[in-house]
């Protein structure tokens, strides 16, 4: 348990539907990271926040998604109109600003859109 | 972000000491050189840091040569439980906090 956590850890919709996933950070990390990892392949960077900002967003991250940190602790992640190419492991890590390099990683969500 | 180079799969035997060496020829000086395992159905998880030289923990060793152009995880004495994909990564984007993983060293410990 590296302490950071997310909810649910799976989840299964129908194609078109809105999905919303939380991730809670170590508490005294003010960096969140969201990644997507389809089978085979490494973690694809997605977007971050520091504290309550978010700093930078992936071409990955279509208009459909959309990631808010609201009061710089836990994070959602809502993807809208889901599609079947969204299947895949939702990973969030957190870190601390100085120590970006080395990034704690929750259990992560795996999505599965029908 | 300096691009890395891994072999895709390794096996291994229990006991034995696992090295895995990852190419990353445009590292930046200001780089570190990150290693990450992850085992399936769960996220990556931390395992040794460094810039130079030789690093080492209670997890495992990391060899950097003086170029920094490589590097080498060094698992000693291998069990079935790391069995795992393991992660090279070096430097991130400072502006960004991103990294980019790569596909990974799966590693395979057989009995």
């Amino acid at each position: 348990d590296t302490g950071v956590s997310q909810d649910p850890r799976h989840k299964i919709t129908k194609r078109g539907q809105n999905v919303t996933f939380r991730c809670d950070p170590i508490s005294e990390h003010n960096r969140l990271y969201w990644y997507r990892q389809t089978l085979g392949q490494g973690p694809e960077f997605l977007t971050y926040f520091q504290n309550e900002a978010q700093l930078e967003k992936s071409r990955l991250l279509s208009d459909r998604f959309s990631a808010e940190r609201p009061k710089g602790s836990f994070s959602t992640l809502e993807i809208q109109r889901t599609e079947q190419g969204d299947s895949a492991m939702y990973l969030c890590a957190s870190s601390l600003v100085d120590r970006q390099e080395t990034q704690y990683f929750g259990p992560g969500t795996r999505l599965l859109v029908l | 972000l300096a691009k890395t180079t891994q072999p895709i799969s390794m096996d291994s035997y229990e006991g034995q000491e696992v090295n895995i060496t990852c190419s990353h020829n445009n590292i930046a000086t200001n780089d570190y050189i990150t290693w990450y395992q992850q085992f399936p159905s769960q996220g990556p998880r931390f395992i040794i840091q460094g810039y130079k030289t030789k690093v080492t923990n209670e997890v495992a060793s990391l060899f950097i040569p003086a170029d920094r152009k490589s590097s080498t995880l060094s698992l000693p004495r291998v069990s079935l439980s790391d069995t795992a994909v393991y992660y090279c990564l070096v430097g991130l984007n400072t502006n960004a906090g991103k990294s980019t993983f790569g596909d990974g060293t799966t590693l395979t410990v057989k009995p």
